[in-house]
């Protein structure tokens, strides 16, 4: 079975600063998936990344997906307060709807 | 638009008694996911439908897990009887056509 090990486990960053998240697959990645989770509350899907060598970006969170396709890093640049919470990555094991293996998660902390 | 609705938000019961968690997907999503949270395993995957249909419910951890889908507007995941251990979060994800998934704000199960 497919498993992703996301590093760092935690993190805190002064508000401002840039910060980069990995998540590193066992297997192949079809499709690689980041979220966000505020404490407490449910999942909010940021990018997805498909093929080798993608990044995408959404305000100041980009993420790519290597040529290889069995990692992915997620950057912040400019942190805000806002950016605090649980960042997770996902995959499918196949190339179907299948439903999602995740990382354990990467708590990030802002301080201002 | 409403998006993944589940139910309660929080419950708190006696091990030994039934737990019945409900799942209203987003209209017009044919795939529907119930996944656990927990500090120890991080998220998974219990059992998927499409189209009403389980596909995979490898993840449902004993026989004391059920789910059902008998409608495309409804889902429930029963624990029948509860125990200690299965104190989680609990999220209803959905989505169609290869599309992220969108999650609910999940269900956290408190068992006594």
């Amino acid at each position: 079975s497919q498993e992703l090990e996301q590093s760092p486990q935690s993190l805190i960053v002064q508000e401002g600063k840039n910060l980069t998240i990995n998540c590193t697959s066992s297997k192949t990645l079809y499709g690689l998936y980041w979220y966000k989770q505020k404490y407490g509350e449910g999942l909010i899907f940021l990018m997805m990344l498909q093929k080798g060598g993608e990044e995408k970006s959404h305000e100041k969170i980009t993420a790519k997906l290597d040529e290889k396709k069995q990692q992915s890093s997620l950057h912040i640049t400019a942190s805000q307060p806002s950016h605090a919470g649980i960042y997770l990555c996902g995959a499918v094991s196949g190339g179907g709807a299948d439903g999602l293996t995740f990382g354990k998660g990467t708590h990030l902390i802002i301080q201002p | 638009d409403a998006g993944v609705i589940q139910s309660p938000r929080h419950e708190v019961t006696e091990m030994g008694q039934e737990v019945t968690l409900r799942c209203k997907p987003i209209s017009g999503h044919d795939y529907l996911f119930w996944y656990r949270q927990t500090m120890m395993r991080g998220l998974e995957l219990l059992i998927y439908f499409n189209n009403n249909v389980p596909i995979d419910d490898s993840g449902m951890p004993e026989d004391r897990f059920s789910a059902k889908m008998p409608n495309a507007s409804f889902s429930t995941l029963k624990i029948q009887p509860s125990e200690p251990r299965d104190s989680a979060v609990y999220f209803c994800a959905t989505s169609t056509n290869n599309q992220p998934q969108h999650f609910g704000d999940g269900t956290r199960l408190s068992i006594l």
